[in-house]
């Protein structure tokens, strides 16, 4: 089954305590995206990856890092997490060309007290 | 710089009653627009995408959407709803040229009652 997968899919820790949110997908895509959504605002990307080795900040990247080390893995790393991180995170994978509609994984709900 | 306005945070509909949920966005050169659904605990699923050709775009669940230029607007419809179709309806928009971080809309909650 073509999907996307995320790890921990519910996560609560303390401030400053790093992290990694996996995300994996099987569908031979070429392009990824990490998002978090919060109420009233939507979904807001922080980092994509055209391809392997090749990742971009998105709209909100302040406090998070990415690696693209093989195609199908996609982690997003918080470093020092922080309170205004408490959120629920998407990844999502498509093949490239912007014209291509996004499959999205089962989202990550973290807290950070 | 693209944006994306979906002016209902809540459509209310009846079971049986056409429904739409709308959007509208700004942006430099031909938009590629889309349409996703969120069920509740669960990710984004593509609905439908409106990328050139006819105006009028079909898609899952017999959902369809209507691409209008002039109002920089592409509407979400369906012409008889169902209770199964209460969800999270969010709108996106990519720029044609390249841009690969999309926008998306705000959500707008659909409940359909019986």
């Amino acid at each position: 089954e073509a999907q996307v997968t995320q790890n921990p899919r519910y996560l609560i820790t303390v401030t400053g305590k790093k992290l990694t949110v996996t995300c994996s997908q099987n569908m031979n895509h070429e392009y990824m995206s990490w998002y978090r959504q919060d109420p009233g605002l939507g979904l807001r990307q922080i980092y994509y990856s055209m391809n392997v080795e090749v990742t971009d900040k998105g709209d909100v990247p302040e406090g998070y890092k990415v690696s693209r080390k093989e195609k199908r893995n996609f982690p997003l790393i918080l470093e020092s997490p922080s309170p205004n991180q408490t959120s629920l995170y998407f990844c999502a994978s498509s093949s490239s060309g912007v014209y291509n509609e996004q499959f999205f994984g089962p989202g990550t709900r973290l807290t950070v007290l | 710089a693209q944006s994306v306005a979906q002016p209902e945070d809540q459509v209310n509909v009846a079971e049986g009653n056409p429904l739409t949920v709308k959007c509208t966005y700004s942006v430099s050169g031909n938009p590629y627009l889309f349409w996703y659904v969120q069920y509740p605990n669960r990710g984004l699923q593509f609905l439908l995408k409106y990328i050139t050709g006819d105006n009028l775009v079909k898609g899952s669940y017999g959902f369809e959407a209507e691409f209008n230029k002039s109002q920089t607007s592409f509407h979400l419809k369906k012409p008889s709803a169902l209770v199964s179709d209460s969800a999270l309806y969010f709108c996106a928009v990519r720029r044609g040229g390249g841009s690969y971080i999309p926008t998306f809309g705000r959500g707008t909650s659909l409940i359909v009652h019986p």
